[in-house]
């Protein structure tokens, strides 16, 4: 059982949004602005899409975007393409115990 | 080009040891942590090791603490992990991943190596 809790799958159709939940606890998400997402297309390596919850590295599309509640973090997707159909995790740090923590991957069918 | 190459991989014997390295290129490697992440057959991404700048501070996370080693030689741009007492829940890809400018994100990702524990 994964530490963060993400849906199994989500989809959506072309050029529509979709919002991915990470529901984690005030020992991680809660108490760290340090939430990062990854998308892994099959077979590939992951890709990092979002850190430090909002900031996204130089060459990721605008289409992607992240933010944080409470315990929980969600990573959007605005604008879907064909291309975006991949696997997306969330991490967040978890404090000295267990540094990094991930959720189980979210499905996205486009 | 940040590059991640890992190497190493293979079948191995429950109680066995393998050595897996990871050559970089592209960047200043002694300037960033490095880390092992894995990913079983049809699961999620888990990390496994990082290892700090120095070589000196390294972390485990609790289902290989004790069997697992990371080590890094910045004269090489070389990432090692040693895995001993190898288990049948240790199969998985291994992935050699390029930490950020904090510690808290990983922005670079090795193609990734097949480890099988099995007899």
């Amino acid at each position: 059982q994964s530490a963060l809790t993400q849906p199994a799958s989500v989809s959506g159709s072309p050029g529509q949004s979709i919002t991915i939940s990470c529901t984690g606890t005030s020992s991680d998400v809660g108490s760290y602005n340090l939430v990062s997402w990854y998308q892994q297309h099959p077979g590939k390596a992951p890709k990092l899409l979002i850190f430090e919850v909002t900031k996204r590295p130089s060459g990721v599309s605008h289409r992607f975007s992240g933010s944080k509640s409470g315990n929980a973090a969600s990573l959007t997707i605005s604008g879907l393409q064909a291309e975006d159909e991949a696997n997306y995790y969330c991490c967040s740090h978890g404090g000295k115990t267990t540094p990094w923590v991930f959720g189980g991957g979210t499905k996205l069918t486009v | 080009e940040v590059q991640l190459l890992e190497s190493g991989g293979g079948l191995v014997h429950p109680g066995g040891s393998l050595r897996v390295s990871c050559a970089a290129s592209g960047f200043t490697f002694g300037d960033y942590s490095m880390s092992w992440f894995r990913q079983a057959p049809g699961k999620g991404l888990e990390w496994v090791s990082l290892i700090d700048t120095t070589g000196y501070n390294d972390y485990y996370s609790d289902s290989v603490k004790g069997r697992f080693t990371i080590s890094r030689d910045n004269s090489k741009n070389i990432l090692y992990v040693q895995m001993n007492s190898l288990r049948a829940e240790d199969t998985a890809v291994y992935y050699c991943v390029k930490g950020g400018s904090s510690w808290y994100y990983f922005d670079y990702w090795g193609q990734g190596t097949l480890v099988t524990v099995s007899s």
